[in-house]
């Protein structure tokens, strides 16, 4: 079964970090993109980064750009999001999700369940 | 960047509803647009990629249309298993992928 499994959430105060990790089964996870998604409290879904298979490409939103950092370990089918300086705004379900490519066309699947992350003092 | 904008941001509807929610981009983006469903507590779910392809496995109630700047996403048929949120994202400028604001279905 192809399956995404995040963790590493939780509660953490203003100014701290975090990594999250998701694990990959099921699939080739070195053959694919990946990507983290994330959805604020009453929110709508955010783009948050982008790793290339190798490794060696990696994007990120305006929001998180120069706090986050996107890594991932193929030998471990293994992605992670540092998350550093982490405001209240951070404060989301963090959704790892597969690029599928078909062609000249991209979308996400599989995703994972998400785990939840609170910046709160 | 290019901005993703959903009309409308909620909707009410009823079992047996037809039903159409519009996704418009900041420029155009061929068909370069897919759809997911989005429930409470679940992974997101891919309904149409490319526009207008169904993803394996959808009903065939969900259909999708729309090149350009303009999208639509149509249910024709609503069940009671539909109502969730709906978000619409562009494919165009990979690696970034940026969604719509989302459209909340919820029964009348």
């Amino acid at each position: 079964e192809v399956q995404l499994v995040e963790s590493g959430g939780g509660l953490v105060q203003p100014g701290g970090s975090l990594r999250l990790s998701c694990a990959a089964s099921g699939f080739t996870f070195s053959s694919y993109e990946m990507n983290w998604v994330r959805q604020a409290p009453g929110k709508g879904l955010e783009w948050v980064s982008y790793i290339s298979r190798s490794d060696n490409s990696t994007f990120y939103a305006d929001s998180v750009k120069g706090r986050f950092t996107i890594s991932r370990d193929n030998a471990k089918n293994s992605l992670y999001l540092q998350m550093n300086s982490l405001r209240a705004e951070d404060t989301a379900v963090y959704y790892c999700a597969s690029t599928m490519v078909r062609g000249v066309f991209h979308w996400f699947d599989p995703w994972g369940q998400g785990t939840l992350v609170t910046v709160s003092s | 960047d290019i901005q993703m904008t959903q009309s409308p941001s909620s909707l009410s509807a009823s079992v047996g509803d037809r039903v159409t929610i519009t996704c418009r981009a900041s420029q155009s983006i061929s068909i370069y647009l897919n759809w997911y469903q989005h429930k409470a507590g679940k992974a997101p779910k891919l309904l149409i990629y490319a526009a207008s392809s169904l993803q394996s496995g959808v009903p065939s109630r969900f259909s999708g249309s729309g090149s350009g700047t303009d999208f639509t996403l149509t249910i024709s048929s609503l069940q009671p298993e539909d109502f969730a949120t709906y978000y619409c994202q562009q494919s165009y400028s990979t690696p970034l992928y940026n969604f719509g604001q989302g459209t909340k279905l919820e029964i009348k």
